[in-house]
């Protein structure tokens, strides 16, 4: 079946570090590529999203690419800031029969220090 | 602004003694789902509704159930809670099924059992 694999965290960096978070996927179909950010005690927010190959998803300075070749979708700030502190979760969604449901990696806890 | 809105935050609850959790959506979406997440694990869907018709995970426990009697609102009924129910109970809404289609998150209930 279809899965993602993130690398696993924590992850701290001091602020103004360039960041690459990696996600790979497994999917029968053609997938759109997510990235969500869940900070503290809240629900989860979109970060990005890239709906076909070479799709470039950027926000708030974050930028990830769907690489079909390789099946990645590696997420990349070049300059963190403590408030980006927060766990980043990749997703796919491949609309096969699961009527657009979700499916996510386990999660990368990104800690950033003044 | 539109979003999805989940009461209460914080839930305390007896073991066995049954609880609801509730969603209300101003986005006007057709889809609700609602998820599981428990400590540093990525959420885990029990469950979602395309319109009124229920669509549920095969590993979803069969004391959880779900009602929406209108686009605005999903409930999450828990029939007798158990100790390993005790998590953050995600509702999250999306325009259509399409893979392409993002999901908007509340903030989540967290679901304590005595």
């Amino acid at each position: 079946g279809d899965s993602v694999t993130q690398m696993e965290g924590p992850v701290t960096l001091s602020e103004e570090a360039f960041l690459t978070i990696n996600c790979t996927y497994t999917a029968t179909g053609y997938p759109s590529l997510f990235w969500y950010v869940q900070y503290p005690g809240e629900g989860l927010q979109l970060l990005l999203k890239a709906t076909k190959a070479d799709d470039k998803g950027s926000n708030k300075g974050f930028e990830a690419t769907y690489r079909k070749e390789t099946t990645s979708f590696h997420l990349e700030k070049g300059s963190v800031q403590v408030s980006d502190s927060a766990v980043y979760f990749c997703a796919l969604s491949d609309g096969l029969g699961s009527q657009g449901n979700l499916i996510f990696g386990k999660g990368t806890k990104l800690s950033v220090k003044p | 602004d539109a979003m999805v809105i989940q009461n209460p935050r914080y839930q305390v609850t007896q073991f066995g003694k049954p609880v609801t959790l509730s969603c209300s959506q101003t986005l006007n979406h057709n889809v609700m789902y609602w998820y599981q997440q428990k400590s540093s694990q990525a959420p885990k869907l029990l469950f979602h509704y395309y319109d009124k018709d229920f669509n549920n995970e095969a590993d979803t426990p069969d004391n959880f159930q779900s009602r929406r009697p209108n686009t605005s609102f999903c409930f999450l009924d828990i029939r007798s809670p158990g100790l390993g129910d005790a998590a953050m109970y995600l509702c999250a809404t999306s325009r259509g099924p399409g893979r392409g289609q993002p999901q908007h998150f509340g903030d989540g209930t967290r679901l304590s059992i005595l």
